[in-house]
């Protein structure tokens, strides 16, 4: 079935550091690659996301790439802030009856040590 | 904008106990609906979808039971809680032909 492996499970940096997060995931055709972040007893808030005819896209700190061959993405944090740190959820949307199915990868907590 | 309510925030059931959770959205019409499970230090696990009212997809079986009694309002019910339902629930809506799914505060269940 779908899958989505994400890796790593847990990642620490430095303040001003840069982090990332790389996620592949096993439908070719899944077409749409959300990230979520998720903070202590909340719910996942969409930070950044990126469609399958696009391959990289960019919002201040934060970039996503996608390599649709490869069938592997990356999110991409430059010059942490202790308050981004915070569970990240990578995730690749599948077409459905209706709407879309996701599937989540099992997530990278992020440490950023000030 | 659009809002999305969940309730209650936190629950403590004994086992053997009927759950009921709720989801509402507000400033939008006819958005997709999901009920998600997340366990402590996990990822997301899809429980059911609805595309409309009374239109309930399932993704995996289990004690529960979803249910959509108007366009913005999504139940997760169980007749007889078990202590694996331990756990954080989470509705999630999306605009029906959009990609974007976004997610409500939580429910954090507590089965003892």
């Amino acid at each position: 079935g779908e899958n989505v492996e994400q890796h790593p499970s847990t990642l620490s940096v430095q303040e001003g550091d840069s982090a990332v997060i790389k996620c592949t995931y096993s439908d070719s055709a899944s077409n749409y690659f959300p990230w979520y972040k998720q903070e202590l007893g909340k719910g996942p808030q969409l930070i950044i996301d990126i469609r399958s005819n696009v391959g990289e896209k960019k919002d201040q700190r934060i970039a996503v790439t996608l390599n649709k061959t490869a069938k592997h993405f990356s999110l991409h944090i430059t010059e942490t802030q202790p308050e981004d740190s915070a569970v990240y959820f990578c995730a690749a949307s599948i077409p459905n009856t209706g709407g879309f199915k996701t599937i989540f990868g099992a997530g990278t907590r992020l440490f950023v040590k000030a | 904008s659009q809002t999305i309510h969940q309730w209650p925030a936190t629950l403590v059931q004994p086992v053997g106990s009927p759950l009921s959770l709720e989801c509402t959205v507000e400033g939008t019409s006819n958005p997709n609906l999901y009920w998600y499970r997340q366990a402590a230090g996990r990822g997301l696990q899809l429980l059911f979808y609805s595309v409309g009212i009374g239109q309930i997809s399932s993704e995996v079986p289990q004690n529960l039971s979803a249910s959509r009694p108007q366009d913005r309002q999504f139940i997760l019910s169980s007749k007889k809680l078990l202590l694996s339902d331990s756990g954080f629930y989470l509705c999630a809506w999306e605009q029906g032909g959009a990609y974007e799914q976004y997610f409500g505060p939580g429910t954090r269940l507590t089965v003892t």
